[in-house]
C-alpha cells in the first residue's frame, strides 16, 4: 500500500483565493482525520469521519473550512476564502476500525502559505 | 475536556545514553496510547501503539509504557543514536467508539555523535 497520499505537498496562494487539500486513505481503513499543524497550537484535529460521514467538526475554526468525504477513497479540506492566519501544515491521517488495533497512519501534509 | 502534555519541550543528549520522554493525560478514560515520532518538514511515523488493557508495548530500542490510573505514559529509547533525533509525540485515543485521536505538544530530542 502506497500509505495516506495528499496533494498538493506545497501550495502558495494570496489572501482571498480558494484552496482545496486533497487526500487518498489507505484501502479498508473506515477513519480519516483532517489536523492542523502550527508552531503556537501544535496539531489540532480539524474534523474526522467514520465510514465517509463526519463525525466531529468541532475543530474546525470557522464557517471558512469545509471537508468532504464523498467516498471511501476521497476526502478534501476546503478553505473559502484563505486568510495568512491559515497558514500552517495540514494533514491527512486514517485508521481501521478494529478494536484495540486503530493505529493512525498520516500522509506526508499539505505546507499551506497565505500571502 | 482531555489535555495532553510531555516535558521536556526539547532534550539534548550525547549518543548512546538511554533516556526517557514523559507524556501525561488529564482523563484517565482513554482506548488507547499511541507514540510517534516526527523529522523535520515530514508526516508523523506511528512508534508504538498501547491498548489501555496493556502495561507497555516494545519495539526494538524503544519501550512504551502506560498507567492510566496516574495518567501518564513514558517511552524509553535504549543506547540512543543520531539517527533518533526528532520530534516524538504522544497522543491518546478516547473511549471506543470515537477513534479520535488528542495528540501532545511533543519532546524536540537532538542526539550528539
Amino acid at each position: 500500500d502506497a500509505g495516506v497520499i495528499q496533494s498538493p505537498r506545497h501550495e502558495v496562494t494570496e489572501m482571498g483565493q480558494e484552496v482545496t487539500l486533497r487526500c487518498k486513505p489507505i484501502s479498508g481503513h473506515n477513519s480519516l482525520f483532517w489536523y492542523r499543524q502550527t508552531m503556537m497550537r501544535g496539531l489540532e484535529l480539524l474534523i474526522y469521519f467514520n465510514n465517509n460521514v463526519p463525525i466531529d467538526d468541532s475543530g474546525m475554526p470557522e464557517d471558512r473550512f469545509s471537508a468532504k468525504m464523498p467516498n471511501a477513497s476521497f476526502s478534501t479540506l476546503k478553505i473559502q476564502p484563505s486568510e495568512p492566519r491559515d497558514s500552517a501544515v495540514y494533514f491527512c491521517a486514517s485508521s481501521p476500525q478494529v478494536t484495540g488495533a486503530n493505529v493512525l497512519t498520516f500522509g506526508a501534509g499539505s505546507r499551506l502559505t497565505v500571502l | 475536556k482531555q489535555e495532553v502534555t510531555q516535558i521536556p519541550a526539547a532534550l539534548s543528549v550525547p549518543e548512546g545514553e538511554n533516556l526517557v520522554l514523559n507524556c501525561s493525560f488529564t482523563d484517565s478514560a482513554i482506548y488507547n496510547l499511541q507514540w510517534f515520532r516526527q523529522d523535520p518538514g515530514k508526516g508523523l511515523t506511528s512508534l508504538l501503539l498501547i491498548q489501555s488493557s496493556q502495561r507497555e508495548q516494545t519495539s526494538g530500542r524503544l519501550n512504551a509504557s502506560l498507567d492510566k490510573s496516574s495518567g501518564r505514559s513514558t517511552l524509553y529509547i535504549a543506547a540512543s543514536q543520531p539517527g533518533d533525533s526528532a520530534t516524538y509525540l504522544c497522543a491518546v485515543s478516547l473511549t471506543s467508539g470515537t477513534y479520535k485521536y488528542i495528540f501532545g505538544t511533543g519532546t524536540r530530542l537532538k542526539v550528539l555523535a
